[in-house]
């Protein structure tokens, strides 16, 4: 089955700076790679996502990119702000079909 | 539009005991999921159900988990007997349809279970 490695498992950064979250996955048959957050006792949320076909997306602040031949991606968080601290999870599926999850990373923003 | 909902939020029970867990998926969600989430870990897909048929269950213990989706709506997880080692955070999740290539899932706030 697909395995889903994530690094680092704990990341601070000061206000303002980048936040960056890698991913690497075992399956090359993976082609669908969701970003969640969860924040302390809350539930996980989709922040972003990409698919195979695409190489970089963005939303705002939020950046993903994906890297099929050395099958690794990464989530950039620019000008971090405090509520962006919390645990973010990258998953890596086959069609959408049984996400694998990595095993998070705690971002803490200090203010 | 209203999100995954999920019962009790909180259970603490001894080993050996039973215990069940319920959940309510988006309306017009075809697909629900039911994960397990241990202290510090990405969450672990158990179950998959497309409509009231099973997808996939190999991450399933078998022996002591069931699940089912009898109306194709909501779902019931059962664990029976618990162990310690069962003690993690129960989400249920749900996506309009697994089978396309741009689905969402939407998790709900989970059941924390403590096995003592």
């Amino acid at each position: 089955g697909e395995n889903v490695e994530q690094h680092p498992s704990t990341l601070s950064v000061q206000e303002g700076d980048s936040a960056v979250i890698k991913c690497t996955y075992s399956d090359s048959a993976s082609n669908y790679f969701p970003w969640y957050k969860q924040e302390l006792g809350k539930r996980p949320q989709l922040i972003i996502d990409i698919r195979s076909n695409v190489g970089e997306k963005k939303d705002q602040r939020i950046a993903v990119t994906l890297n099929k031949t050395a099958k690794h991606f990464s989530l950039h968080i620019t000008e971090t702000q405090p509520e962006d601290s919390a645990v973010y999870f990258c998953a890596a599926s086959i069609e959408d079909y049984k996400l694998s999850f990595g095993a998070g990373t705690t971002v803490t923003v200090r203010a | 539009e209203a999100g995954v909902a999920q019962s009790p939020r909180y259970k603490i029970i001894e080993k050996r005991q039973s215990v069940a867990f319920w959940c309510n998926p988006i309306s017009g969600h075809a697909t629900l999921y039911w994960y397990q989430q241990i202290l510090g870990q990405g969450p672990k897909l158990l179950i998959q159900f497309q409509n009231n048929g099973v997808v996939d269950d190999s991450q399933l213990p078998k022996d002591r988990f069931s699940a089912e989706r009898l109306k194709g709506v909501d779902s019931t997880l059962k664990i029976q007997p618990a162990k310690l080692e069962d003690s993690a955070v129960y989400l249920c999740a749900s996506s309009l349809d697994g089978r396309a290539g741009t689905d969402t899932q939407y998790f709900g706030p989970g059941t924390r279970l403590t096995v003592l």
